[in-house]
């Protein structure tokens, strides 16, 4: 059984449209997170949501929406994407505990092409 | 603010060389976490391994060895006997000891590792 699953894997669209992107985990975690890897390969910290609550929101623009329906899904709305929106997400999980640091495992990432 | 820096941008070897990938972090945490990550061409991102800052013993793993040195804050990968199954992307990455708001991990921006026939 995959941990983290996204979907969809591949996504291609043009400038001005909106899309989402889903991701769920079947691990038990109570936090998940995006991450942006852009064209770089370089790794960013977007959001964050513990317990379907907002924890982190690293000065994404407010094009981009997250949504926690639950603790085992985190989607990702964007709005009238842009070409530098084009990159790698992934959607990542870990289960917190008061001392921190415990391991994040990531899904298989979604590769948006802005067109 | 926590920073991980991996100097090295791209390395080459030619099949069973060793190589050491290189690691430098900063934090003013004295409780904080290091991993290391591998990203294959496929473009899955592989945990390899978390340490704590309070664990400085070197870790072997098969043909994986890291030397974590608090003092020098580096957390250095060495492959020994490189395979071309080796070639990805590494990533070095730091997390704080909290939960919430410090539970990101700081990436580092990752060394190609080509590993030649």
């Amino acid at each position: 059984d995959t941990a983290v699953s996204q979907t969809p894997k591949y996504l291609v669209t043009q400038m001005g449209n909106d899309k989402s992107i889903k991701c769920e985990q079947n691990l038990g975690h109570d936090t998940m997170y995006w991450y942006k890897q852009d064209s770089k390969k370089f790794l960013k910290i977007m959001f964050s949501y513990n317990n379907k609550e907002l924890i982190i929101n690293e000065t994404v623009p407010n094009r981009f929406s997250p949504k926690s329906p639950d603790k085992a899904h985190l989607n990702l709305h964007i709005n009238s994407l842009e070409l530098g929106d084009s990159a790698v997400y992934f959607c990542a999980s870990s289960q917190d505990r008061p001392s921190g640091g415990e391991k994040q495992y990531f899904g298989p990432g979604t590769r948006l092409t802005v067109t | 603010a926590q920073k991980v820096t991996q100097a090295q941008t791209e390395i080459s070897v030619v099949e069973k060389e060793d190589v050491t990938l290189d690691c430098v972090y900063e934090t003013r945490d004295t409780t904080y976490y290091l991993f290391w990550y591998k990203q294959p061409p496929s473009g899955e991102l592989v945990f390899l391994i978390r340490r704590n800052s309070f664990d400085e013993q070197n870790e072997i793993s098969g043909r994986y060895s890291w030397n974590f040195q608090k003092s020098t804050s580096s957390f250095n990968f060495t492959i020994t006997a490189s395979q071309v199954v080796d070639s990805a992307v590494y990533f070095c990455a730091l997390r704080g000891p909290y939960t919430g708001a410090n539970s990101k991990l700081t990436f580092g921006k990752g060394i190609t590792l080509s590993v030649r026939p």
